[in-house]
């Protein structure tokens, strides 16, 4: 069973540029979401999709956008972007909310690592 | 205060010995708890889980929750070089099941 799979891998931008990052979750997974990580704060949660709808959204400026297709493939896209953006975008896929527990459990990508410049 | 709170190490470990990482939390409406594990340069793979109060064991791995202090931690047994990495804690709060809110991780370094 094929992972979650996140392209570009790596990719150097300048600032006032955008970006767009593309993410194929699992298959059957219906929920994609995307969190950028810094060495200085971690893991931040960006946004959430299911069913092409944004379920949840993070605390990001709105330079920061995602969409999901009929398929369940996402792409997230960062406008003009600062030098602060560079970091780790990661993609994670969750097949639904545990019956019991509620719990979202999510499988991650690779990463696409953005550098600005 | 941050919402999920892990001392970031590194916690060093000799061979065999047992690893306990600790994680604290902020929102008691929090429902599940998660152990990561993040090599350097790789991304982040689920250990395990936990919902109920109480143990959890799977394999060489337990999770320890405990709701009234808000407080969950993770125990490796018979450490192994390989489990040298860092070790996100994560919540998933109340309202927002889609959104796991991470702490920043620690450093573990099992030594030979």
């Amino acid at each position: 069973k094929a992972g979650v799979t996140q392209t570009p891998r790596y990719l150097i931008k300048t600032r006032g540029q955008q970006v767009t990052l593309s993410c194929s979750p699992i298959s059957g997974h219906r929920s994609v979401s995307w969190y950028q990580q810094t060495p200085g704060q971690g893991l931040q949660f960006l946004f959430e999709y299911f069913s092409e709808t944004q379920r949840n959204k993070g605390n990001f400026p709105g330079r920061f956008s995602g969409r999901q297709f009929s398929n369940s493939r996402s792409e997230m896209n960062v406008s003009t972007l600062e030098l602060g953006d560079s970091a780790l975008y990661l993609c994670a896929s969750s097949p639904a909310r545990n019956r019991i527990s509620g719990a979202n459990v999510l499988t991650f990508g690779a990463g696409s690592r953005l550098t600005v410049l | 205060q941050k919402e999920v709170e892990q001392n970031s190490g590194p916690l060093s470990v000799p061979e065999g010995a047992i690893a306990s990482l600790n994680c604290t939390y902020s929102d008691r409406g929090s429902q599940s708890f998660f152990w990561y594990r993040q090599y350097s340069g790789k991304s982040p793979e689920l250990i395990m889980f936990i919902y109920s109060n109480g143990d959890k064991e799977d394999g060489r791995f337990t999770a320890q929750l405990n709701k009234a202090s808000q407080y969950v931690s993770l125990l490796i047994r018979d450490s192994q070089p390989s489990d040298s990495a860092t070790y996100l804690c994560a919540v998933n709060s109340s309202g927002t099941a889609s959104k796991l809110t991470f702490g920043t991780g620690t450093r573990l370094q099992v030594t030979l």
